[in-house]
Parts: C-alpha cells; structure tokens; sequence
C-alpha cells in the first residue's frame, strides 16, 4: 500500500493565482480530510469527506477555499485567488470512517505565496 | 468544541532516559490517537487508543477515558524520537498544540 499521495509536495505562487492541491486516499479508506499546518494556528481541520460526500466544511477559512471528491480515490484542494497568509503545510488524510480507526495521513504540501 | 491541552509544551532528554507525555481533553471522545510529527514534517500515526494500554516497542499509551486523558510514554529515548508529539481526539481529530521532543546524544 502506497499510504496517502499528496501533490504536489512543495508549491510556491504568486499572490492572486489559483493553487490546486491534490490527493489519493488508500484504497478502501471512505473518510478523507484536508487539514492546514501553521505555527501560529497549528493543525486545524479545513473540510472532511465521507463516501465522497462533505460532510463538514466548517474549517474552510473562506469562500476562496474549495475542496472536491469527485471519486473514492481523488480529491482536490483549490484556493482561488492565493493570499500570501495562505501558505502553509496542506495535509490530506484517510480513514476506513466511524471514528473507529486510525487515520493515515499524507506527507503534506507545503505551499508559498509570494 | 473539545479542547485538547498537552503537556509539557517543550521536553529536552539525554538519549536512554525516559518519558511521559500527557493530553488532556475536556470531553468524553471515542476517537484518540498520538502522532509523531518528525523533523521533515511527516505525521505518523503512533497509536489509536480511546481507552485501555498499548504498546509498540519502546512506546506505550494509556488512556483513561472516564478521567479525560491520555498518556504516551517513551524509554530509552533516541535522537530519532526527536519531533513534535501529537495528541488528537474526535471524529473530526482535534489536535492539542503538541510536546515538542529533543533527544541530545
């Protein structure tokens, strides 16, 4: 099992431009997460899914911020248009669901805007 | 929401002496989990443990679900322990601020 892919790994734009973050659960796993890493805020959970369904997008800082899971093995992250107080660690977890497993996570995406 | 508190913030230790890492939380949950966040940023699922004792070699974890805490513990600790600890709970994994590990040669 190749865990969860996230794409890409480092991303460095310019203010104003769109950014889309990617990510492939483990197979089988039906809940995924988009959680953003900053020193000042720490580790906060943007939006989740369940069977591909948002379930909870209460994290979501604001409407320049949108995810989608069109398929079980796909989902994206887009921010439209970037702010430099965007940049951050972008992590994307998985699970089987029901707060009964653990959660794998990916090895992030550490944006930069300029 | 459930506030998580972990304690303490930052931890120094020799190599081969040992550990205690504590979290707190402020609401019954039926979701916990310690991660292990290492110098290149990678988050590491260490333990999922709502309640009881587990152990993985040098590590264990005990939470106590009725008195709203968790404990990891570390022996013999190595320079590869180094990182940020995680505690975090619920369903939707509400992470504590983290106990930052330096482990001296």
């Amino acid at each position: 099992d190749a865990g969860v892919i996230q794409s890409p790994r480092h991303e460095v734009t310019e203010m104003g431009q769109e950014v889309t973050l990617r990510c492939k659960p483990i197979s089988g796993h039906n809940s995924l997460f988009w959680y953003r890493q900053t020193m000042m805020r720490g580790l906060e959970l943007l939006i989740y899914f369940n069977n591909n369904v948002p379930i909870d997008d209460s994290g979501m800082p604001e409407d320049r911020f949108s995810a989608k899971m069109p398929n079980a093995s796909f989902s994206t992250l887009k921010i439209q248009p970037s702010e430099p107080r965007d940049s951050a660690v972008y992590f994307c977890a998985s699970s089987l669901g029901d707060e009964l497993y653990g959660y794998t996570f990916g090895s992030g995406t550490r944006l930069t805007v300029v | 929401g459930i506030q998580v508190e972990q304690s303490p913030p930052d931890l120094i230790l020799q190599e081969g002496a040992n550990s205690t890492l504590r979290c707190n939380f402020s609401d019954s949950v039926n979701n916990l989990q310690w991660f292990h966040q290492n110098p290149w940023g990678q988050l590491i699922n260490l333990f999922y443990i709502p309640s009881g004792t587990k152990q993985n070699g040098r590590l264990s974890a005990t939470t106590v679900a009725t008195e709203r805490y968790s404990l990891l513990y570390i022996s013999s600790s190595q320079t590869t322990d180094s990182g940020v600890y995680f505690c975090a709970v619920g369903g939707k994994l509400i992470f504590g601020q983290g106990t930052e590990l330096s482990v001296k040669p």
